[in-house]
């Protein structure tokens, strides 16, 4: 059964590119969502997407956007980056509907120069 | 003011001595409260969820309770493997399904 998969796990860029990371829910998981998690800090919340739409956002600017395809899989973009934006990007994925808690990926480490 | 504080925000252990570490919350009303593990670099690993005072939950080394302001994860005899970031968040009653999380305490446990 495979668990949250991220990709890339790795990334380093410049001020002001853009960025797009990847992440494939867990098998039978429908709901991701997106955290950022800068160092010596708790996960915070991005944004989640349902059935292909943005269905709650947290405290972040237009710069973050996203997306939902048909298979679940999902994709955070980020535009006009900043040193701040360096940092742990995890997928979470749950079954909505379900009690069960979400489980998270490895994350994608982002670095902007 | 955070919904979700943790401490200590750091614990050194030597191999054996049991611990406690806690997460306070200020919600008015809860759903879920959940501890997870992470280690450096990478996502956070599943351990707990409690949904209502008085109830406990173990694995392994590891014992998670709940009272109605605070949870404690009690580490009874850790080995230098338990050495990770304990993370705890907690979901609103009423609210989303979102969870908010605390800061973690980082655990080191030297042999």
């Amino acid at each position: 059964d495979a668990g949250v998969t991220q990709s890339p796990t790795h990334l380093i860029k410049t001020r002001g590119q853009q960025v797009t990371l990847r992440c494939s829910p867990k098998s039978g998981h429908d709901t991701v969502s997106w955290y950022q998690q800068a160092l010596g800090q708790g996960p915070q919340f991005i944004f989640q997407y349902y059935e292909e739409e943005e269905r709650q956002r947290g405290n972040f600017p237009d710069r973050f956007s996203g997306h939902q395809f048909p298979n679940y899989s999902s994709e955070l973009n980020v535009n006009a980056l900043l040193l701040g934006d360096s940092a742990l990007y995890l997928c979470a994925s749950r079954l909505t509907g379900s009690l069960e808690t979400q489980y998270f990926g490895p994350g994608t480490r982002l670095l902007v120069l | 003011e955070d919904q979700v504080t943790q401490s200590p925000e750091a614990l050194r252990l030597q191999e054996g001595e049991s611990s406690s570490l806690n997460c306070s919350y200020t919600v008015s009303g809860l759903r879920g409260l959940f501890w997870y593990r992470q280690d450096p670099g990478k996502g956070p690993e599943f351990l707990f969820t409690l949904y209502s005072a008085g109830e406990e939950k173990e694995k392994e080394r590891l014992k998670a309770t709940l009272t109605k302001k605070e949870s404690f994860l009690h580490i009874t005899a850790p080995k230098p493997e338990d050495s990770a970031t304990y993370l705890c968040a907690v979901q609103e009653a009423g609210g989303s399904y979102i969870p908010t999380f605390g800061r973690g305490t980082s655990l080191i446990v030297h042999p």
